[in-house]
């Protein structure tokens, strides 16, 4: 299994630009993540999927937007990047297995805006 | 709302034990987890409570009292390798998933 994959791993966007980071897991998991990682802080929850064509807002949605397809993808869309968008993002996915909720994370996308 | 709060900070010396602290504040909690995270790399997964009590795996321990809002992680037998951010996480029963603004752990020889 490659677990999660993340593409691409480094990008600089110019400001008003747009892209799509891409997330694929091949675990068969129902529960997919989207977190930015500003540096010396906590991850923040974006937007996160149950199960194929359901999403849901997390803590910092606003200038993205997902889609969930299928179990296996997880794309998340940057309209119009902005400086205050330089960050890591980390895709993770997890399953409900017994009593643990345990998130397996891609390597991330380190996106710098300038 | 919902919050976690974990020290920002902890420092210790290899070979001793240190316990770091977590309290949270949500509805619909379903459980808590514990990750590790060194410089430049991705969080991995350590610990999860959904019960109140104490989870062991190996040199870690995990503790959780859903009553007082409140868990921690203990390392023990402290390695340089253990020096990372240390991330408290919680799900709710909606699938959402929260995490705390890490704590740096630091092992000195």
């Amino acid at each position: 299994n490659a677990g999660v994959t993340q593409t691409p791993k480094f990008r600089i966007l110019k400001i008003g630009q747009s892209m799509t980071l891409q997330c694929t897991q091949d675990m068969n998991h129902n529960y997919m993540y989207w977190y930015r990682q500003d540096p010396g802080m906590g991850l923040k929850l974006i937007y996160y999927s149950v199960g194929a064509g359901i999403t849901d807002k997390g803590e910092v949605p606003n200038g993205y937007n997902v889609s969930r397809s299928t179990t296996e993808d997880f794309p998340l869309r940057l309209e119009l990047a902005a400086p205050s968008q330089t960050s890591v993002y980390f895709c993770a996915s997890s399953n409900l297995k017994g009593q643990t909720y345990e998130q397996y994370f891609g390597p991330g996308t380190r996106l710098t805006v300038t | 709302g919902q919050s976690l709060e974990q020290p920002s900070e902890v420092t210790a010396v290899e070979g001793a034990i240190v316990q770091i602290n977590c309290t949270y504040q949500t509805s619909g909690f379903y459980g808590l987890s514990w990750y590790q995270q060194h410089d430049g790399g991705a969080p991995t997964f350590l610990s999860y409570n959904a019960l109140d009590g104490l989870e062991e795996t190996g040199r870690f321990s995990s503790f959780l009292s859903r009553s007082d809002s409140y868990g921690y992680l203990l390392l023990q037998e402290l390695q340089m390798k253990d020096s990372a951010s240390y991330f408290c996480a919680f799900n709710t029963n909606a699938g959402k998933s929260t995490f705390g603004d890490g704590t740096t752990l630091t092992v000195k020889p």
